[in-house]
């Protein structure tokens, strides 16, 4: 069955550095997502991609964050000077349509942490 | 803010014996209430999309029901297995975002 990879699984990065965390969704999926989920705590939208552009974003994804889809597979989410607060697991999702009533298809997340 | 709830929190059930729990969501801009699945160090795993008041959604011994005009569902799981033990996570979708619970932990005891 297709799935959703992400890289690296784990991440570990000094403040202040930027990082990059890819994801190669679904082949045939054109929605693509990330989201958060910080330790404890609920998993956070952060933002939606479609046809090369932003459909939505989140408060939390500011000016520091940014997305790409640089080729015709990867999906990625790059955090600009990464700060404490953004130790987290990073899920990447992508679904085949979009809309509400898709479901979508998860990653197994990168586990970033800021020292 | 939008808020979801879930509950228990956390739930210790014997093998064979079935279990339910809920998911609290706003009952005013419904588009559809999502249950994932989510197995430690896997990826969530989506089972049931509902959209309509009133759905009731099977998977084998896994089922769901929806009332939008009280904002909650409730995913059954008949027989429990050890298999089944796992976060069960709910998340509303308003306008392409989905909102979270906080899951409910499942574990089954053999």
């Amino acid at each position: 069955e297709p799935e959703v990879t992400q890289t690296p699984s784990h991440q570990v990065t000094q403040m202040g550095q930027e990082v990059i965390l890819r994801c190669v969704p679904i082949s045939n999926h054109l929605y693509f997502y990330w989201y958060r989920q910080i330790l404890g705590q609920k998993v956070e939208f952060l933002v939606s991609f479609y046809n090369n552009e932003i459909s939505e974003k989140s408060e939390i994804f500011d000016d520091q964050f940014s997305v790409e889809r640089p080729d015709g597979s990867n999906f990625t989410l790059k955090i600009r000077s990464t700060k404490l607060e953004d130790s987290a697991m990073y899920f990447c999702a992508s679904s085949e349509k979009g809309g509400a009533r898709q479901p979508q298809h998860f990653g197994d997340g990168t586990r970033l942490s800021i020292l | 803010i939008l808020n979801v709830e879930q509950s228990p929190q956390s739930l210790h059930v014997q093998e064979g014996d079935s279990t339910n729990f809920t998911c609290s969501f706003p009952s005013s801009n419904f588009y559809a209430l999502h249950w994932y699945r989510w197995e430690t160090a896997k990826s969530p795993e989506a089972l049931f999309v509902m959209t309509l008041n009133g759905d009731e959604k099977k998977k084998g011994r896994i089922s769901a029901t929806l009332n939008t005009k009280e904002g909650y569902s409730y995913l059954y799981i008949k027989g429990s297995q050890p298999e089944d033990s796992a976060t069960y996570l709910c998340a509303f979708n308003s306008n392409y975002q989905l909102i979270w619970g906080a899951g409910t932990k499942l574990i089954i005891k053999p």
